[in-house]
């Protein structure tokens, strides 16, 4: 699986959007990129996936760059429960097993 | 619709004792994956099950870990004779299939003394 690269922390006031990038250059065709977080020790969350498309859903939206290399995960109106860790995860087509790294840590301010 | 279940939501041990976690799949899926979180780090892969297969047990450890997953019942992750090191947060996900999405029990806090 391909690895990621995320800023360790990022902020955000709330009710604005937030903006996490991730970087995966060494992507394959076959490789989904996701979106998992962890909200102070709890179990991961599921939040999003993507192949090639940008994706939608109730939690966030996903925008991946036409070459693949990198990827957004947008919260569209943060809230001080979206204070969490965030992690973007390369897995391929193939691969049953996460791959998680140390993530983004978003604090997401009042 | 419930969700991942994991039980007991935390485990106190002392030293030589065993551990058992327990894990039930969400309603539907038969696959079940084990991860293990050490204080302050990431999340690893322990150990992939199907019902009564395990399919890829790379990540678990080469003694005192064993894992299954029967044809009746819940997935059980057991640490013999646990050591101070194995004081960690053991999380199990599910998925409908092999290569899906995998959903997160909230984990299990094993704490060692």
């Amino acid at each position: 699986d391909a690895k990621t690269t995320q800023p360790p922390s990022m902020d955000c006031a709330e009710g604005r959007a937030a903006n996490l990038p991730c970087n995966h250059s060494t992507i394959s065709g076959n490789e989904y990129v996701y979106w998992y977080r962890q909200i102070h020790s709890q179990g991961p969350q599921y939040i999003i996936h993507g192949l090639k498309n940008n994706e939608t859903n109730e939690m966030a939206s996903l925008i991946i760059t036409e070459d693949r290399k990198s990827s957004t995960l947008i919260l569209p109106h943060a809230t001080l429960r979206d204070t969490a860790v965030y992690y973007c995860i390369v897995r391929s087509r193939g691969s049953e097993k996460l791959v998680f790294g140390k993530g983004t840590k978003l604090t997401v301010n009042p | 619709n419930a969700g991942v279940m994991q039980n007991p939501r935390h485990l106190v041990r002392r030293r030589g004792q065993e551990a058992r976690l327990r894990c039930s799949p969400m309603k539907g899926h038969s696959h079940v994956y084990w991860y293990r979180q050490l204080p302050e780090e990431g999340l690893k892969f322990m150990v992939y099950l199907q019902k009564e297969n395990i399919i890829d047990e790379s990540g678990m450890p080469k003694e005192r870990f064993s894992a299954e997953f029967p044809k009746e019942g819940p997935s059980i992750l057991r640490i013999q004779q646990v050591v101070r090191g194995d004081s960690a947060a053991y999380f199990c996900a599910s998925s409908f299939q092999g290569r899906e999405t995998q959903y997160f029990g909230p984990g299990t806090r094993l704490l060692v003394l």
